[in-house]
């Protein structure tokens, strides 16, 4: 199993661009996060889904967008791009046995606005 | 307002010595779990707890949960320069959505 897969690793865009980040797991997991991770602070939730067709706004989901139409693939989507957006972002797919779930997180996509 | 504070922030320390880092909160919370990320890397969960008083071992990793679940600690025996890395605790809500503290910056130096 490939476990949580994200692509681009790096992006680059100007102020204003759009840009969707790729998110793809193998696990048969139901729910899935998007996470964003500023320079030495925690993970912040933009978005989260609890299955396919279901999606829900985190703490930070302003500027984002987000759909969930299979089990596997989970994009985030940048419509406009601005500066506050730099950030690294992160995936993750969760297992819930008896409501203690453990999150797999993928490697992350290093995304940076000029 | 952060919802899980952890101290201290950073930490150096030499290999062999003990730490302890601390994540608090001024709410109850059901579990908690604690995580390890290396740099590039997304984080890793190491243990979730979820009884208060609770305390569970990982190798040199001591993890407990504070009898009225509002508080936990990390310890290390014995550091090692493999320990390095950001430490974050993490509480999850009814819902299944996560919230995460600021982090322990740990590095040990050989």
């Amino acid at each position: 199993n490939a476990g949580v897969t994200q692509t681009p690793k790096f992006r680059i865009l100007k102020i204003g661009q759009s840009m969707t980040l790729q998110c793809t797991q193998d696990m048969n997991h139901n729910y899935m996060y998007w996470y964003r991770q500023d320079p030495g602070m925690g993970l912040k939730l933009i978005y989260y889904s609890v299955g396919a067709g279901i999606t829900d706004k985190g703490e930070v989901p302003n500027g984002y967008n987000v759909s969930r139409s299979t089990t596997e693939d989970f994009p985030l989507r940048l419509e406009l791009a601005a500066p506050s957006q730099t950030s690294v972002y992160f995936c993750a797919s969760s297992y819930c046995p008896r409501e203690l779930c453990e999150q797999f997180f993928g490697p992350g996509t290093r995304l940076t606005v000029l | 307002t952060q919802l899980l504070e952890q101290s201290p922030q950073f930490l150096s320390i030499q290999e062999g010595e003990n730490l302890t880092v601390y994540c608090n909160s001024s709410s109850v919370f059901s579990s908690l779990q604690w995580y390890r990320q290396e740099p590039g890397e997304g984080p890793v969960l190491l243990v979730t707890v979820v009884t208060g008083g609770e305390v569970k071992k990982l190798k040199r990793l001591t993890f407990q949960f504070g009898d009225a679940r509002k508080d936990s600690s990390l310890h290390i025996t014995a550091a090692q320069p493999g320990d390095t890395g950001l430490y974050l605790c993490a509480l999850m809500n009814t819902g299944n959505q996560f919230y995460f503290g600021t982090g322990t910056s740990l590095t040990v130096i050989p």
